[in-house]
């Protein structure tokens, strides 16, 4: 049974970069997340995907960060253009239809802006 | 202001002690979740408790949901069990979104 895949594992930027993280959810799943995670801020929610619709665009998120969910299989995050502060772990959840005790995350992406 | 806060930060333990792991809410929730993460590895949820007692093995949680807290404690503790455990949050407002707080740090030590 695959689990949630994400890819790069490991991806580094130079500033100013436009960079594409990838993610496959659960064979399926309903509901897709993205995350992103660092020691000072903790999980902050980036994008939330019902069904292939956006229904949470992250907020302070929404200048540099898209997030799209072209098929029920496969969704993308694009950071356009990279800071060194976007430096973080991206991780990808996926969910059946919602409900915490559901939600299935991938080992995510660590990602270095220079 | 952190709306998912935990206690304490770091712990550390000696094999077969116990732990006690601490989570409060500044506003009310729906449902409350402990996550587990090993460095460099994924999320992986422990327990699913939106309110009274929930045990799973070792772990037990105890969510207050009126007085917003809820507790993760793990009993004679193992090296394996070193990690960040995480409680995340289901705010009441609707919007269905985990809010996570930002961990506790565990080491247990042989």
């Amino acid at each position: 049974d695959a689990g949630v895949t994400q890819t790069p594992r490991h991806e580094v930027a130079e500033k100013g970069q436009t960079i594409i993280l990838k993610c496959e959810p659960v064979s399926g799943h309903n509901d897709l997340f993205w995350y992103r995670q660092t020691k000072i801020q903790g999980l902050e929610l980036l994008s939330y995907f019902r069904s292939k619709s956006l229904m949470e665009d992250g907020g302070a998120f929404k200048d540099r960060f898209k997030a799209e969910m072209l098929n029920s299989s496969f969704s993308t995050l694009k950071i356009q253009p990279t800071e060194p502060k976007d430096s973080a772990v991206y991780l990808c959840a996926s969910s059946p239809q919602g409900g915490a005790e559901t939600l299935y995350f991938g080992s995510g992406t660590r990602l270095t802006v220079l | 202001e952190q709306q998912v806060q935990q206690s304490p930060a770091s712990l550390v333990l000696q094999e077969g002690e116990n732990a006690e792991l601490q989570c409060s809410f500044s506003i009310f929730t729906n449902q409350v979740q402990w996550f587990y993460q090993r460095p460099g590895g994924r999320l992986v949820s422990l327990l699913y408790n939106p309110s009274g007692t929930k045990q799973s093995g070792r772990l037990t949680s105890t969510t207050v949901i009126k007085e917003r807290r809820s507790s993760l404690h793990i009993s004679s503790s193992q090296i394996t069990d070193s990690g960040t455990y995480l409680c995340a949050m289901e705010p009441s407002s609707g919007s269905w979104q985990l809010i996570f707080g930002s961990g506790t740090q565990l080491t247990v030590m042989p």
